[in-house]
């Protein structure tokens, strides 16, 4: 059975920096391309950022050049690091495989001075 | 950025109703369009990719539909369980994009 298990969310400043990580069983992340997902409270879904089996990166307009995707291959792992923090970024963070079918539960950001 | 939008906003109706949702695209989209549940508290559910395959598990009174920019989600007859928000998502070309969502809720 494959789970994804999100961590490392918290409250953070405006202008601060979070890692996130999304921690994986039932499947090897390295062969396996990844999204981030978020949803800002009571909103809709807002598709983030994705890495291909192949290690190509995609991101949405809004993160682009302060969030960075990244596989850690020991920890068989996913990580969204996240630079220079604003209000809006304020969500729900949701990791899911490459074709959307396993999600995991989720971790809270908040972004608040 | 390929936009989507979602009709009706809400749609009010009772258990064994039939549910038509809608998914306009903005530019053709292929047959990479996706339909996802949500309920409460809880992540969101893959219900049908590529315009018309149900996703392992989920059961045949959902049905999808359409190519190009106009898609449609229909559930045949509506179980306690289906009351929930469905998205629309396109995956034809970055960034993705999800519509805004259809409430369905209890009339």
């Amino acid at each position: 059975e494959v789970q994804l298990v999100e961590s490392g969310g918290g409250l953070v400043q405006p202008g601060g920096s979070l890692k996130l990580s999304c921690a994986a069983s039932g499947l090897s992340l390295s062969s396996q391309s990844m999204n981030w997902v978020r949803q800002a409270p009571g909103k809709g879904l807002e598709w983030v950022s994705h890495i291909s089996s192949s290690s190509s990166t995609y991101y949405a307009d809004s993160v682009k050049g302060r969030f960075t995707i990244s596989r850690d291959y020991a920890k068989n792992s996913l990580s969204l690091q996240m630079n220079s923090l604003r209000d809006e970024d304020t969500a729900v963070y949701y990791c899911a495989r490459g074709a959307f079918d396993n999600w995991g539960q989720g971790t809270l950001v908040i972004v608040s001075s | 950025e390929i936009v989507l939008t979602q009709s009706p906003a809400t749609l009010s109706l009772s258990p064994g109703e039939r549910a038509t949702l809608s998914c306009r695209a903005s530019q053709s989209v292929s047959s990479y369009l996706a339909w996802y549940q949500q309920k409460p508290g809880q992540a969101p559910r893959l219900l049908i990719y590529d315009a018309s395959n149900r996703a392992t598990g989920i059961p045949a009174r959902f049905s999808g539909s359409g190519s190009g920019t106009d898609f449609t989600l229909t559930i045949s007859s509506l179980e306690p369980e289906d009351f929930a928000i469905y998205y629309c998502q396109q995956r034809s070309s970055w960034p993705l994009t999800f519509g805004p969502g259809t409430t369905v809720d209890i009339k």
